[in-house]
């Protein structure tokens, strides 16, 4: 069975930009989390979807937004770029909820310059 | 709002020793409490998941128990080898019914041959 992928891995952009970061779940898995981490911060909860339907937020501004397709599929997008956006993206799958094993991605690494 | 704190924050020990990671949470209202290991520039890897009514759960070399009243988790890594070197983090959900995970900081570790 395929793990979960991010992609791309890899992002440089420069401030005031926007970025799109793309998640696959294992197959079947419904539920998709996302989260931010870095050095100083460690890993922050960004938000999670279940169904297409977003059931939580972490404390983060409204430039990062995401949305969940059909097929369980996930993408967060991140709007007007700052340095301190710079981190690993990381994103999680599981069956339904935290409940469960959790199964993360290789995660996306972004730069911000 | 939970918690999590790891301790220590690093630890390097020989290969072939015996020893115990601690990870504290503030919310003991939690069904559940995961451990996962991450290798540099890595996704998370999960090692154990602990249901609140099982209290200890193994998987080879490691254990990991829950005490819920004393708001502790320990993971206990046997006969550690040089390939154990990694950062592990333990995981608690945010609240009762919360669909998001709280990490620690984590816990370096590095087994000297």
């Amino acid at each position: 069975k395929a793990g979960v992928t991010q992609t791309p891995r890899y992002l440089i952009k420069t401030r005031g930009q926007q970025v799109t970061l793309s998640c696959s779940p294992i197959s079947g898995h419904r539920s998709v989390s996302w989260y931010q981490q870095t050095p100083g911060q460690g890993l922050q909860f960004l938000f999670e979807y279940f169904s297409e339907t977003q059931r939580n937020k972490g404390n983060f501004p409204g430039r990062f937004s995401g949305r969940q397709f059909s097929n369980s599929r996930s993408e967060m997008n991140v709007s007007t770029l700052e340095l301190g956006d710079s981190a690993l993206y990381l994103c999680a799958s599981s069956l339904r909820d935290s409940q469960e094993t959790q199964y993360f991605g290789p995660g996306t690494r972004l730069l911000v310059l | 709002k939970q918690e999590v704190t790891q301790i220590p924050a690093a630890l390097s020990v020989p290969e072939g020793e015996n020893l115990v990671l601690n990870c504290s949470f503030t919310d003991s209202a939690i069904y559940n409490l995961q451990w996962f290991r991450q290798d540099p520039g890595k996704g998370l890897t999960s090692l154990l998941l602990i249901q609140s009514s099982q209290r200890e759960q193994t998987s080879g070399r490691l254990n990991a128990s829950l005490d819920k009243s004393s708001g502790r988790s320990t993971l206990y890594i046997a006969a550690s080898q040089p390939g154990d070197s990694a950062t592990y983090l333990c995981a608690a959900p945010s609240g009762a019914g919360s669909y998001q995970l709280t990490f620690g900081k984590g816990t370096k570790l590095s087994v000297i041959p």
